[in-house]
Formats: structure tokens, C-alpha cells, sequence
């Protein structure tokens, strides 16, 4: 089973607009980490927002915040207010557990967002 | 801070030659990690280190794939005998230890070409 699932190929949002990208993850271990990256066409990951299993609200950075939903296992990035630059590949991520063996991320296939002027 | 560098951006190789590959990570980051990640696929995890220790290494990585990081520093990435399946972006990424969630910052990766 895909630990990560990102079911949207492609989205697009009119500039200035909000828009949410889909996340659904799998993990039986209660301690977990779950992250969001912006991969502009020049490569770069850059990392956009993190949020912990254990932590009782949602995150956000600016204009990112992240709609988690523990019970779903879905941790949903909204964008508000969307630019030009946001055009992008956003992958999710997720690293499991606490342990030595558990610093790696795992990610899923992404979701291209292009936005329109 | 002048953040992840990788070297070189793009590497067009021959079947069969051998490539290695530079990291360079934030310098006050212990911890290294790899990333391999092919067209239209997010990043699959290759190895990790912890100072000069590799601690994880995935099944992705096989007889012909060794990294390095003598000491503790920058790292290398090897691929021997080189097939055109290892045609991919190489990415690179550090972060410290004891963060309050670990994040890894990458780098701008190496795109290898096998022909």
C-alpha cells in the first residue's frame, strides 16, 4: 500500500485564489511527522510546512497552513491567496517514528499546480 | 549560510562508465542524507548519514551504488558500471540533529543521463 497517496496529477487555481492540495497517508505508528515541499522546475525541494502527529492544531507559515485531519489520515496544504511563483510540483511527505532507523521521508507522487493570471 | 550545493548539476554518461557525484551540506548539519527520483515520481530515500556514519541504506541501493562521508562533512555518491535505469535526479539533503522535527533541507540535485 502507498504510504503516501497525493490523488491529484495536476490542479489549477486562478492568481489570487485559494487552493487546497490533497494528502492521505499511511502509518500504524502513532509517532509520525508529515511535511509538505515546493519543487519549482528548477529542481530545488524547498520545504514548505511541517506537522506533528502529536500536535493539537494545525500548522501554517504564511500563507501555507495545513488542514490535518488525524482520524482521515489526510494532511491537506491550503494556499492562500495564490501567486504567480506557486506554480509548482508539491509533494508530501512523511517521516515515521522517533528511532534511529526513522529519519528518512517518504513522499508521494506529487501534484503539479499551475496558477493562471 | 549558502545552503545545500551538489556538483555536478548534470552528468551525461555511456552505459557501463562510472560517476560520482559531490554533496555538500549546510555546514553545521551532522546529518546527510540521498534521494533518487526518476520523471514524474517523488524522491524514493537512497542512504543517510549521521557525521561520517552511514546508519540506513535502502534496498534501492544496490552493489553498485556507494556513498561516502569521510569526515562528517561533504559526501560522495558512487554508481559503477552505470545502466540506463540510473537515469534520474540526484538529490541531496541535511539537517541537524536534535531539530524539533527534523526537516531536510535539499539541494538542487544532479540530473544523470546514462545513453
Amino acid at each position: 500500500a502507498q504510504k503516501i497517496t497525493q490523488t491529484q496529477p495536476g490542479m489549477f487555481v486562478q492568481e489570487k485564489e485559494a487552493v487546497t492540495l490533497d494528502c492521505t497517508y499511511d502509518t500504524s505508528d502513532p509517532s509520525y511527522g508529515l511535511f509538505w515541499y515546493k519543487q519549482p522546475s528548477s529542481g530545488e525541494m524547498i520545504f514548505l510546512i511541517y506537522q506533528g502527529s502529536y500536535d493539537q492544531q494545525n500548522a501554517t507559515e504564511g500563507r501555507y497552513s495545513l488542514n490535518f485531519q488525524k482520524a482521515r489520515k489526510s494532511a491537506n496544504l491550503v494556499i492562500s491567496a495564490s501567486q504567480l511563483g506557486d506554480s509548482a510540483m508539491y509533494f508530501c511527505a512523511m517521516r515515521e517514528g522517533t528511532g534511529a532507523g526513522s529519519y528518512q521521508l517518504t513522499f508521494g507522487k506529487g501534484t503539479k499546480l499551475s496558477v493562471i493570471p | 549560510d549558502t545552503g545545500v550545493s551538489q556538483d555536478p548539476r548534470h552528468k551525461i554518461t555511456k552505459r557501463g562508465q562510472n560517476v560520482t557525484f559531490r554533496c555538500d551540506p549546510i555546514s553545521e548539519h551532522n546529518r546527510l542524507y540521498w534521494y533518487r527520483q526518476t520523471l514524474g515520481q517523488g524522491p524514493e530515500f537512497l542512504t543517510y548519514f549521521q557525521n561520517e556514519a552511514q546508519l540506513e541504506k535502502s534496498r534501492l541501493l544496490s552493489d553498485r551504488f556507494s556513498a561516502e562521508r569521510p569526515k562528517g562533512s561533504f559526501s560522495t555518491l558512487e554508481i559503477q558500471r552505470t545502466e540506463q535505469g540510473d537515469s534520474a535526479m540526484y538529490l541531496c539533503a541535511s539537517s541537524l540533529s536534535g531539530g524539533p522535527y527534523y526537516e531536510q533541507y535539499f539541494g538542487p540535485g544532479t540530473r544523470l543521463t546514462v545513453t
